[in-house]
């Protein structure tokens, strides 16, 4: 099936200063990518949609100006957390929908666990 | 907008026998349904989705969902639990308009007792 990769799956970073996760398609391209926070034991919370050529769509009380998502190509989308604060930390996923295929089927990364100290 | 309720956090089944994962959803258009599973400390693998086309689903690892649409449910199966299938499983919806991401239910955690 389709594969999706995430980098880095863990990163430890001090408060204050900006960390950047990359998602990528590894055999499709994917015009659109979505990324989620989870808390432990919670549920898959979307945070923006990110578009290929075009401004990321936010959900509503997510901060733009500090969840900063770039998708530059048609395989990769970033999210840089900035300024980061203990709060952030948390598990970030990616997903990517798959340009080919009907239906809607979205791929998910392994996910990536912030700890901000 | 789209929603999915997850009946119950946590199912615990002996092993071999039938599991029983309930999902019910709301959409205001056709939608379509996933089911995805979460192994701790992992991203999501898809087990199975449902886009309109046959009502019961095959998915990986030997399970199944039917779409009901009278029941607006679209319940996992599997008949013989086996140890491995232990961990959170996810249903989701999505439709084909506007964002189409993926909403998902709150999610249900499966223990496998020997």
């Amino acid at each position: 099936g389709a594969v999706v990769s995430q980098h880095p799956s863990r990163v430890i970073c001090k408060s204050g200063t900006s960390v950047k996760i990359e998602c990528r398609s590894l055999d499709f391209q994917a015009t659109t990518m979505f990324w989620y926070r989870q808390f432990p034991k919670q549920s898959l919370m979307l945070m923006a949609t990110s578009n290929e050529g075009s401004k990321a769509t936010y959900e509503q009380g997510v901060e733009k100006d500090k969840f900063l998502i770039n998708h530059a190509s048609l395989t990769l989308s970033t999210l840089t957390v900035t300024s980061a604060h203990p709060e952030d930390s948390s598990f970030y996923i990616c997903s990517a929908r798959d340009d080919r295929e009907a239906g809607n089927t979205i791929y998910f990364g392994e996910g990536s666990w912030l700890t901000v100290v | 907008a789209q929603s999915v309720t997850q009946l119950g956090s946590h199912v615990s089944v002996s092993e071999g026998a039938l599991v029983l994962l309930r999902c019910n959803y709301s959409s205001s258009v056709p939608p379509y349904l996933f089911w995805y599973v979460q192994y701790p400390n992992q991203g999501l693998q898809l087990l199975l989705k449902y886009t309109s086309a046959a009502t019961l689903v095959k998915g990986i690892n030997g399970f199944e969902a039917e779409f009901k649409k009278s029941e607006t449910s679209f319940h996992l199966t599997k008949p013989s639990a086996h140890m491995s299938d232990a961990a959170e499983y996810f249903c989701a919806v999505s439709v084909d308009t506007g964002r189409r991401a993926l909403t998902f239910g709150s999610g249900t955690r499966l223990q496998v007792q020997p």
